[in-house]
């Protein structure tokens, strides 16, 4: 069963607007999560990560929020350029764990 | 350095055929994983080795699926024999600071294998 969801496979959106993208998780004890980023032909790279004693994150145009309560983190990112076009896969990874869960990715394609 | 590097990067055969993938990590990384990415379930983590020696192995699906680490720079992931469903894109990646790592893993390119 995934632990980790993101439901949108695609979102769309206009050069120089926001961007969110969406994450789930069930388990409670997931307390890091990251996002990579994947072109097409190539692998996920590192773009952004959160702990669970924090609640946002920010590098630049890209800023992770996490909501425990909700089991639920996001990835905004403003101003959205067209090179962010490419599918966003987050992750999750609890203390205890022996891995990283990840979540089935979102195709992100910014519209010039 | 190169990173992570895989091949082939395309791969198309024949149910049943034996089929090796294989994987250079990054020179000084102590882990390394193998993941497996479809639409339906995105990036399954299939086993992960630690200097040379696997961890874990629950993520491999049956036994038709078998890995090796030979030696620090090289590992292969070899499915014998090969179905239909296998069909999926296989990544290699490497770590030097461990499992959780930080700043995530390091991926290569990835290996698209086609069974028909």
């Amino acid at each position: 069963d995934q632990q980790v969801k993101q439901n949108s496979p695609s979102l769309s959106v206009q050069e120089g607007r926001i961007s969110i993208l969406n994450c789930d998780y069930t388990n409670s004890m997931f307390d890091y999560f990251l996002w990579y980023k994947k072109y097409p032909a190539e692998g996920p790279t590192f773009l952004i990560s959160i702990s669970s004693i924090k609640d946002k994150n920010e590098d630049g145009r890209f800023t992770v929020f996490l909501n425990k309560s909700a089991k639920h983190l996001s990835l905004h990112i403003v101003p959205s350029q067209p090179g962010d076009s490419a599918v966003y896969f987050c992750a999750a990874s609890s203390y205890t764990g022996n891995q990283f869960y990840f979540g089935t990715g979102t195709s992100l394609t910014v519209i010039p | 350095d190169a990173g992570v590097i895989q091949s082939p990067r395309h791969e198309v055969t024949e149910m049943g055929q034996e089929v090796t993938l294989r994987c250079k990590p990054i020179s000084g990384h102590d882990y390394l994983f193998w993941y497996r990415q479809t639409m339906m379930r995105g990036l399954e983590l299939l086993i992960y080795f630690n200097n040379n020696v696997p961890i874990d192995d629950s993520g491999m699906p049956e036994d038709r699926f078998s890995a090796k680490m030979p030696n620090a720079s090289f590992s292969t992931l070899k499915i014998q024999p090969s179905e239909p469903r296998d069909s999926a894109v296989y990544f290699c990646a490497s770590s030097f600071t461990g499992v959780r790592a930080n700043y995530g893993y390091t991926f290569g390119s990835g290996t698209r294998l086609t069974v028909v």
